[in-house]
This record gives C-alpha cells, sequence and structure tokens, in this order.
C-alpha cells in the first residue's frame, strides 16, 4: 500500500524557515517524479514544486522561487520542501504526491494527508 | 499561467442525484486534465485523467469528458461519500494549475 506521510509543520515567524518531509512507502520511490502542493485556509490548491526521480530536474510556481528548495533522499525514500523567508502567505497545509505517467500525460496519483504550517501576519 | 475555472463554487444535491461540475482553460490544454475528489482532514484523491480516464478503483458512477478548454466530471447518482470537494488541475504545461473547487454539499 502507498504511504506518504508529512512532518515538519509548525509555526514560525515571518522571515524564518521550516523543512517539511514527506516519507515514502509501499512503492519504488527512487522511479517517480514528486510534487508539493498546498492549500491555504479556506482557498483551494495550489501546485508548488516538483523533482524528478534523481534530482536532476526542479520546477518551482513563481511566488517561491528562490526561496523554497525541493530535494529527495533516494536512500531515505524521503522527499523534503525547505521553506526559507517564509511569508503570511504561505500559510497552507502542504501535501506531498507522487506523480504518475502514462505517455505523455501526467497526474497526481498519491496524495499525504497533510502537514500545516502557519506564519502569522 | 494557464487559469482553470470551475463552475459553480459550490451546489447543493441530494443522494441519487445526478451531478455536473465544469472546467474551463484559459487556453487549449488538449486532454491534460485531472480530476480529484478532496475530503476536509485528508489528503486529495485522484478521480479521473486525462479527461476521461477512471482512475483504477473509483466507481464508475464517476465520469469525465470534454478537450480544448472545456471539460466536464460528472456523478451520475451521487452517493453519500460523494458529499466533498472536487477540483481539476491541468498539466499541460508548469505551473501546473488547479481550478479554485466545487463543494457538493448536501440539499
Amino acid at each position: 500500500e502507498v504511504q506518504l506521510v508529512e512532518s515538519g509543520g509548525g509555526l514560525v515567524q515571518p522571515g524564518g524557515s521550516l523543512r517539511l518531509s514527506c516519507a515514502a512507502s509501499g512503492f519504488t520511490f527512487s522511479s517517480y517524479w514528486m510534487t508539493w502542493v498546498r492549500q491555504p485556509p479556506g482557498k483551494g490548491l495550489e501546485w508548488v514544486a516538483n523533482i524528478n526521480q534523481d534530482g536532476s530536474e526542479k520546477y518551482y510556481v513563481d511566488s517561491v522561487k528562490g526561496r523554497f528548495t525541493i530535494s529527495r533522499d533516494n536512500a531515505r525514500n524521503s522527499l523534503y520542501l525547505q521553506m526559507n523567508s517564509l511569508r503570511a502567505e504561505d500559510t497552507a497545509v502542504y501535501y506531498c504526491a507522487t506523480e504518475a505517467i502514462w505517455g505523455s500525460y501526467r497526474y497526481l496519483a498519491y496524495w499525504g494527508q497533510g502537514t500545516l504550517a502557519t506564519v502569522p501576519s | 499561467d494557464i487559469q482553470m475555472t470551475q463552475s459553480p463554487s459550490s451546489l447543493s444535491a441530494s443522494v441519487g442525484d445526478r451531478v455536473t461540475i465544469s472546467c474551463r482553460a484559459s487556453q487549449s490544454i488538449s486532454n491534460y486534465l485531472n480530476w480529484y475528489q478532496h475530503k476536509p482532514g485528508r489528503g486529495p484523491k485522484l478521480l479521473i485523467y486525462a479527461a476521461s480516464f477512471l482512475q483504477s478503483g473509483v466507481p464508475s458512477r464517476f465520469s469525465g469528458s470534454g478537450s480544448g478548454t472545456d471539460f466536464t466530471l460528472t456523478i451520475s447518482s451521487l452517493q453519500p461519500e460523494d458529499f466533498a470537494s472536487y477540483y481539476c488541475q491541468q498539466s499541460y504545461t508548469t505551473p501546473w494549475t488547479f481550478g479554485q473547487g466545487t463543494k457538493v454539499e448536501v440539499k
């Protein structure tokens, strides 16, 4: 059974940092692209970043470029999101998800339950 | 960035109703469109990928259609466990973008 378990959320002051982790099990982690998606309170889903299987390709939404870094450790079956220079608008539940690829089609096949990061205004 | 617009933002329905949710892209995305169900306190769940392909394990009352800029998610007969929020998402180009969501509530 695929399991994704996020951790590392919490309360941090503006300008501070948090490192989110996602522990993966039940599948061959090193074979999949991985993604972070967030949901601010009362709002919809926002794609944040993704990373390829060996970590050589990374993509970010403009609003986090230069502040957030996605990374992975395939030996530990873990995905990370280093969040620096945090702002109130970064307050959200952060989800990790596996990307499935079917031909040229890509979709988020499995999701974790999320971890809440709170940056007060 | 490609904007995804869902309608309606919310709807009230009864068990057994046929429910239709629309999603429009700001430019053509072919059929690079996915649908997710999201319940409070849980991670989203993939329902439909590539506009019309049912994810394994998802009940057949869910179906998707459309291509280009206009897409539809249909629930043929709403069940109690289907009360949730639904999101479309384009995977045509990064940044991937989601619709604002449609909340399906009890009538």
